[in-house]
């Protein structure tokens, strides 16, 4: 089976201009989690998705971040206008809602390596 | 506060021998559960093992274990018999039920398998 996709792998760009992450969950999850990785921060939380709907954007550092998921099998991460210290790899991540609603492992995507010049 | 506290900021083990990484976490929530990833050098994320807050067995999963000790609350990973792949970062995460389900991370151990 596939694992989360995550696309572009790169991307540079430069300050001011528009960045669209996309990811592709596991096939069945209904859960979908945006993370960040810097070295400064480690990995933090944006935001995360149960069957489609936002339950959590808190970690969604500022207006300049949206992410929406249309369906079950798609969502973006937006940043308009990008920033040098949006610099970053962004992950995302599926799971499922297991038994008695208990949230199941969350599998990573490879992630994409933003460079914000 | 920081919830997941990871106290090795880096760790060298040789080749076949075993090697434990801290995790210590700080929650009031009665159901939780904790995570270890491994990222190598490639960048991914990979899931290794997991603890739920009522099992009552450590997990173990191949050569990892997870040594549970609910009332000192920590959980760290027991790596037997180290390989040279083994070497990489390694992060302790836990989500609690009552506050969603989003995982919340170490700052990460890097572990360096020596010949």
């Amino acid at each position: 089976d596939a694992g989360v996709i995550q696309s572009p792998r790169h991307e540079v760009t430069e300050m001011g201009q528009e960045v669209t992450l996309r990811c592709k969950p596991i096939s069945g999850h209904n859960s979908l989690f945006w993370y960040r990785q810097t070295m400064m921060r480690g990995l933090e939380l944006l935001i995360y998705f149960n069957n489609n709907v936002p339950i959590d954007d808190s970690g969604m550092p500022e207006d300049r971040f949206s992410a929406k998921m249309p369906n079950a099998s798609f969502s973006t991460l937006k940043i308009q206008p990008s920033e040098p210290r949006d610099s970053a790899v962004y992950f995302c991540a599926s799971s499922s809602w297991g038994l008695a609603g208990e949230a199941e492992t969350q599998y990573f995507g490879p992630g994409t390596r933003l460079l914000v010049l | 506060a920081q919830k997941i506290t990871q106290t090795q900021p880096g760790m060298f083990v040789q080749e076949k021998e075993a090697v434990t990484l801290d995790c210590t976490y700080d929650t009031s929530d009665p159901s939780y559960g904790l995570f270890w990833y491994k990222q190598p050098s490639s960048g991914e994320m990979i899931f290794l093992i997991y603890q739920g807050s009522y099992d009552q067995q450590n997990a173990t999963e191949g050569r990892y274990s997870l040594n549970f000790q609910k009332a000192r609350k920590s959980a760290n990973l027991v790596i037997s018999a180290s390989q040279l792949g083994d070497s990489a970062m390694y992060f302790c995460a836990m989500m609690e039920k009552n506050s969603g389900y989003a995982l919340n991370f170490g700052k990460g151990t890097s572990l360096l398998v020596t010949p």
